[in-house]
């Protein structure tokens, strides 16, 4: 069954630093998303991204975040400078409509020092 | 008042009862409806999708949206031990052609043997 894979699990970075967090989805799916959740709390949108472009973002997504599909598999987030309350586990998830189910990724873990 | 709202438990049942599980929300424009199971630091998994109110089966799992009430719910029946997660509402709008999910706080569940 296709599923959607993120690398790394889990990243450490120091506060500052820039990190990339990488996906790649579900082969046949357009709409692409990242999500974050704090520890403890709820799911948070962050983007969306159909027809290599933002279709959507939250005031979460300052422009510290951005994102990319730099090739036709994998989709990145990329955190410019990191801050201290970043810390969370970021999931991606992809669908082949804008309706359709989300399937979401196993997520990474990013913990800011 | 929060756009979703869920009871985080935890919920604690004996192995075999019946387990239900709610989420109200605020905006009458939602019309797609999620249920996800988290394992902890896991994904979401998706485990029912309901396009406007009525009711879906789907082996032990139950989804019923009651739009006028603005509720749903997610009924398990002989409940499992390995049923034992956080269980995340989740909707979206009709008009939002990006899909953006918007999630509960989820309710953490234990089934004890």
């Amino acid at each position: 069954e296709p599923e959607v894979t993120q690398t790394p699990s889990h990243q450490v970075t120091q506060m500052g630093q820039e990190v990339i967090l990488r996906c790649v989805p579900i082969s046949n799916h357009l709409y692409f998303y990242w999500y974050r959740q704090i520890l403890g709390q709820k799911v948070e949108f962050l983007v969306s991204f159909y027809n290599n472009e933002i279709s959507e973002k939250s005031e979460i997504f300052d422009d510290q975040f951005s994102v990319e599909r730099p090739d036709g598999s994998n989709f990145t987030l990329k955190i410019r400078s990191t801050k201290l309350e970043d810390s969370a586990m970021y999931f991606c998830a992809s669908t082949s409509t804008g309706t359709d189910t989300q399937y979401f990724g196993p997520g990474t873990r990013l913990t800011v020092l | 008042q929060k756009e979703v709202e869920q009871d985080p438990g935890p919920l604690s049942v004996p192995e075999g009862a019946i387990v239900s599980l709610n989420c109200t929300y605020s905006n009458s424009a939602f019309q797609y409806f999620m249920w996800y199971r988290q394992y902890s630091r896991k994904g979401p998994e998706l485990l029912m999708y309901t396009y406007s109110s009525g009711n879906k089966e789907d082996g032990r799992f139950t989804a019923q949206v009651d739009k006028s009430s603005k509720y749903i719910s997610l009924f398990i029946r002989d409940s499992q031990p390995s049923d034992s997660a956080t269980y995340l509402c989740a909707m979206s709008l009709l008009s939002s052609n990006t899909g953006k999910l918007i999630f509960g706080q989820g309710t953490t569940l234990q089934v004890k043997p």
